[in-house]
């Protein structure tokens, strides 16, 4: 089983509306959690990170449930800017190393 | 600052041949790694060196050598290239304090052996 599994998607959403998805991590230990975003051929860049709380960042809201082991991405009133593959990525503590999953593709359409 | 840096972005070998990917940043980062993308795989470790003067095998470290130089600097060695070693290759670096912090990548070096 691997360690970060995510819908590959893609997920094909209109200009203005609202899309989500979650992610899933093996490891129960596990303390870190962002979300990156990667372009197409490019590399991945830091979108977020996840709080225990839940935290938002202007249209990206981002939620953590440690007791079903899942991380939540949603992005409201999309823009054709948004289109990108999201990469779940966990750390466990005293780990140097990140778990990544293989990424959700989102596409904005006008 | 330009972050982190790879040379080459693009590389075509023949089977058999060797190189080295080299890789620096400017951040005074301690960690530093190397990954390779495929199509549908997402970004899989292959060595990383937690500090300066130490280097660990990832996940995927089978032909594949590695050296930090020095605190800036770490490069992946190919001794013979193989075909299922074409991939995107990324660099990366982070500061660590019992949790990882932000990764930086490069922008990638795209291998393909022939």
């Amino acid at each position: 089983r691997k360690e970060v599994e995510q819908d590959p998607g893609p997920f094909n959403v209109p200009e203005g509306a609202t899309v989500a998805f979650n992610c899933t991590y093996s490891n129960s230990a596990s303390q870190s959690f962002f979300w990156y975003r990667q372009d197409c051929r490019k590399e991945p860049k830091l979108l977020m990170s996840v709080y225990s709380s839940g935290n938002e960042d202007g249209r990206f809201t981002a939620q953590l449930n440690r007791a079903s082991q899942y991380i939540s991405l949603l992005i409201r009133d999309s823009k054709l800017s948004d289109s990108a593959t999201y990469l779940c990525v966990v750390n466990d503590a005293n780990d140097y190393k990140l778990s990544f999953g293989a990424g959700t593709t989102v596409t904005v359409r006008a | 600052n330009a972050g982190v840096t790879q040379t080459p972005k693009f590389q075509v070998l023949k089977t058999g041949q060797s190189m080295t990917l080299q890789c620096a940043q400017d951040m005074n980062h301690n960690s530093m790694y190397w990954y390779r993308q495929d199509p549908g795989m997402g970004l899989r470790l292959i060595y990383y060196s937690a500090s300066e003067g130490t280097t660990d095998k990832g996940e995927v470290p089978n032909g594949y050598n590695v050296s930090r130089l020095n605190k800036r600097e770490f490069s992946l060695r190919l001794e013979s290239a193989a075909p299922s070693q074409t991939s995107v290759y990324f660099c990366a670096s982070s500061e660590w304090a019992g949790l990882v912090r932000e990764q930086f990548f490069g922008p990638g070096t795209r291998l393909t052996v022939l």
